[in-house]
């Protein structure tokens, strides 16, 4: 099955600095999304990116199919950004998603 | 509306155990799913149901059963609890897999020891 691998696994930050995480996966997908789960657990989707560039707000993305990897921006890093980032994949079109082990990122004041 | 709802929030069984995990979502979604957590391996999907009446297996089903009860509830059924099934469970809905749009929702968490 698809592999999902995720760099670097951990990340401390300044607030107001700038990040980017990065999601390499071994075969093509029709299915990639960013989520975010924060310190009490919740997960929260961020982007559903496929394919090309999302924004929103101080978040954006990229995927660049061909070369089977994903990146996540934040920019402007804030202490709410703090927890794990997650990657998921899928090689069909139904939402079968393969997760991988999640970047976890510490924003300190 | 509330989203995704999962109760309970904790449980602790012995080993041999049975229980149900309940989740329950109010935004009319034809998709359910439920995951594992386990400390560094990120989340597994272990079976979702793609629309009402239907239900499959995912990547780790070993030791668990599920049933889709109506459109809004999807539960799932521990038989014989393991120690190796302690766990932080999640319940995901959307709305329409396969829609270039379509994402997933999720429930606040079950966390599971199996003592």
């Amino acid at each position: 099955g698809i592999q999902v691998e995720q760099s670097p696994p951990d990340l401390i930050l300044q607030e107001g600095a700038n990040s980017t995480l990065r999601c390499n996966f071994s075969d093509s997908v029709n299915n990639l999304q960013w989520f975010h789960q924060n310190p009490w657990g919740q997960l929260i989707n961020l982007f559903y990116i496929p394919s090309g560039t999302k924004q929103n707000g101080r978040l954006s993305a990229t995927t660049v199919a061909t070369e089977r990897y994903s990146l996540l921006y934040i920019s402007s890093s804030q202490t709410t950004d703090s927890g794990v980032y997650f990657c998921a994949a899928s090689p069909g079109s139904f939402q079968k998603l393969v997760f991988g082990t999640g970047t976890r990122l510490l924003v300190s004041p | 509306n509330a989203g995704v709802t999962q109760t309970p929030k904790f449980q602790v069984l012995k080993t041999g155990q049975s229980m149900t995990l309940q989740c329950a979502q109010d935004m009319n979604h034809n998709s359910m799913y439920w995951y594992r957590q386990d400390p560094g391996m990120g989340l597994r999907l272990i079976y979702y149901s793609a629309s009402e009446g239907t239900t499959d297996k995912g990547e780790v089903p070993n030791g668990y059963n599920v049933s889709r009860l109506n459109k809004r509830e999807f539960s799932l059924r521990l038989e014989s609890a393991a120690p190796s099934q302690t766990s932080v469970y999640f319940c995901a809905s959307s709305a329409n897999p396969g829609a270039r749009t379509d994402t997933q929702y999720f429930g606040p968490g079950t966390r599971l020891t199996v003592l």
